[in-house]
């Protein structure tokens, strides 16, 4: 079964708009929440990650909010940009990590 | 300093062939890993090793080999080949366990099975 359940399967997003990614995990033992950012033809690279001990992280334009009641966390990128147009994965885990089945964003110029 | 590499690119192979893919790291990392990623799919972890010496099933080792050659390389055996192996391989590096840090992953192996 799936572990961790990301939402929406693709967005579009104008230029400088704020793109929102959820993501809904079940196994209450994780403690690691990545964001990865895969280009095609390319293997996935970390963008920022939250460990349950904090609500929220931000870098830069990209933030992730952590609900620990709800076991949901999600990915906020403001200003969007085209060079921002991916497919973004969250993760969950500890030793053993699990993928959402990720999020293809366009952003239109 | 290339991170992680991975040898070959592409593959197409046969039913019932093997073949081995090969991962090397060179940020002197205790950790690898082994992912395929189907589309709507995710990546799924195959195997881990979380030091040199040492290897674990992930979500889906079946019909999968590993081996921990040295510190530096990891590689990923299929021995029998199956079409439900078509996908695209990743190998994953780690300074220690993943829920302690960073993962570095490397291009991908895309392996077609007819």
């Amino acid at each position: 079964q799936q572990q961790v359940k990301q939402s929406p399967q693709s967005l579009i997003v104008q230029k400088g708009g704020i793109s929102i990614i959820n993501c809904a995990y079940e196994n209450t033992a994780f403690d690691y929440f990545p964001w990865y950012q895969q280009f095609p033809g390319k293997g996935p690279a970390l963008l920022i990650a939250i460990r349950p001990d904090v609500s929220e992280k931000k870098e830069g334009r990209f933030t992730i909010s952590f609900n620990k009641s709800a076991k949901q966390f999600s990915l906020h990128i403001m200003d969007s940009q085209p060079g921002d147009s991916a497919t973004y994965f969250c993760a969950a885990g500890g030793n053993d990590m699990r993928f959402g089945a990720g999020t293809r964003l366009t952003v239109k110029p | 300093n290339a991170g992680v590499t991975q040898t070959p690119k592409f593959q197409v192979l046969k039913t019932g062939q093997s073949m081995t893919l090969q991962c090397a790291q060179d940020m002197n990392h205790n950790s690898m890993y082994w992912y395929r990623q189907d589309p709507g799919m995710g990546l799924r972890l195959i195997y881990y090793s979380a030091s040199e010496g040492t290897t674990d099933k992930g979500e889906v080792p079946n019909g999968y080999n590993v081996s921990r050659l040295n510190k530096r390389e990891f590689s990923l055996r299929l021995e029998s080949a199956a079409p439900s192996q078509t996908s695209v391989y990743f190998c994953a590096s780690s300074a220690r366990l993943v829920g302690a840090g960073e993962q570095y992953f490397g291009p991908g192996t895309r392996l077609t099975v007819t």
